[in-house]
């Protein structure tokens, strides 16, 4: 059965400082990979996702980057932390064989002061 | 302009009672849906895909597709206590898209 595990599951990080969250899926080989942002109680915002091994495309621009180092392996970064990157970040992986339906980790909480 | 959205904002229902969830996409390219449930502080969890005309049930879950007005429903019968949850509907251009957009979901509550 596969896997996903995001790290650290919270954070509290001052404004102006350096971001790494990140996810990892077990189980699936070249799985195609996705970050999605969450206000408090909000809607799900989809921020990258890749296809394959070194390549990420961006859907929206939020002064963050991803980057895709292996092929198990997702990274969320951002040098510089904003009041505004607050919130619920979720990596998920699509099952091509099953309706292409996402499956999501559970989350790494940020709060930025 | 949300491309996907979902009525109403918040549903109230007895346990035991009917839920239902509505969902609009306002793009006609998108117009292949999913239905995810999020507990509060958890990451969200599939429920069904649709995307053909008509009904799909899965147990006490049944979705509903109208292709010609875009619009899903999804009906939860006997509903739970542990139903209580964040609904999200979402879309996609086709089955193969990488952009998947959510509406802003629906909060169900169930009451014991």
């Amino acid at each position: 059965a596969q896997t996903i595990h995001q790290w650290p599951v919270a954070e509290i990080k001052a404004v102006g400082s350096p971001l790494s969250l990140g996810c990892t899926i077990k189980g699936k080989s070249s799985p195609n990979l996705y970050w999605y942002w969450q206000a408090t109680g909000g809607t799900l915002q989809q921020l990258f996702y890749s296809i394959t091994v070194g390549q990420v495309e961006s859907v929206v621009q939020l002064n963050l980057s991803a980057s895709r180092p292996k092929d198990d392996q997702f990274i969320l970064s951002t040098e510089k932390l904003l009041l505004s990157h607050s919130g619920f970040y979720l990596c998920a992986w699509r099952d091509r064989g099953a309706g292409n339906t996402l499956y999501f980790g559970e989350g790494s909480r940020l709060i930025v002061v | 302009q949300q491309k996907v959205q979902q009525s109403p904002e918040s549903l109230s229902v007895p346990e035991g009672g009917m839920a239902s969830l509505n969902c609009t996409s306002s793009d006609r390219n998108f117009q292949y849906f999913w239905w995810y449930r999020q507990h509060s502080g958890e990451g969200p969890k599939a429920l069904m895909s649709i995307f053909s005309d008509g009904d799909k049930k899965e147990g006490r879950f049944t979705a509903h597709l109208n292709k010609a007005s875009l619009h899903v429903s999804l009906h939860i019968r006997d509903s739970q206590p542990s139903d209580s949850a964040l609904y999200f509907c979402a879309a996609s251009a086709d089955t193969n898209a990488y952009k998947v957009i959510f509406g802003k979901g629906t909060h169900l509550h169930v009451l014991p």
